[in-house]
């Protein structure tokens, strides 16, 4: 399974958008990318996943380079509820379906 | 995506008591579940991968012995830590995984927050 490094912390201010990038340089072919939200005391929670290039739904963009060595995450104006950690994952459906988790980004939105 | 519930969602126990904590897939027939354990600030770990009507398959360091893990059925795995310890202290989280074409997503249940005293 491809590792994943992330920033460990990251403060925004309400409105703004931001931008969470992952690098995972050794990324297999089959992989997929899959980005989750946790916030304290709960399980996590799927926010988008993509192969290549850019996929947007409610919640989040998720930018893929060509190269797929690394990927940004983008939540757009931000609110103080998505104060949480986001976790960046890299992984394929064809094994085990088990998902390493790295240390996330702890995402701080200020008033 | 899948519903997953977990049993109790807070638990106390006294050391050397053993203790089940419960999964649920409400409305998925899982096949795979995973078990994770996250201590505090810290990311989750992967204990062990559940399969339905066979042995669990534990990661490397996770005492088999002491979770014990059991998927009898597709809708419920439980996890049981056997004479625990304060270091046991944790809080333990379940996922199901998904199916065909979800490509690796899984669904968490809320969690148990275990304390042992």
């Amino acid at each position: 399974l491809a590792k994943t490094t992330q920033p460990i912390s990251m403060d925004s201010y309400e409105g703004q958008e931001v931008n969470i990038t992952c690098s995972h340089n050794n990324i297999a072919t089959n992989d997929y990318i899959t980005w989750y939200q946790q916030f304290p005391s709960q399980g996590p929670r799927f926010i988008i996943q993509g192969y290549k290039t850019k996929v947007t739904n409610e919640v989040a963009s998720l930018f893929i380079p060509a190269d797929r060595k690394s990927s940004t995450l983008s939540l757009p104006r931000v609110s103080l509820s998505d104060t949480a950690v986001y976790y960046c994952l890299v992984g394929t459906s064809g094994n085990t379906g088990k998902l390493i988790f790295g240390q996330g980004t702890t995402l701080q939105v200020k008033p | 995506g899948a519903v997953v519930s977990q049993h109790p969602s807070r638990v106390i126990c006294k050391s050397g008591t053993s203790v089940k904590i419960e999964c649920r897939s409400l409305d998925f027939q899982a096949t795979t579940m995973f078990w994770y354990r996250q201590f505090p600030k810290q990311s989750l770990m992967l204990m062990a991968t559940s399969n339905e009507g066979s042995k669990a398959t534990y990661e490397q360091g996770v005492e088999k012995d002491k979770f014990l893990i059991n998927h009898a059925s597709l809708t419920l795995s439980t996890l049981t830590v056997t004479s625990a310890h304060p270091e046991d202290s944790s809080f333990y989280i379940c996922s199901v995984r998904g199916g065909i074409g979800t490509y690796n997503e899984q669904f968490f249940g809320p969690g148990t927050r275990l304390t042992v005293l």
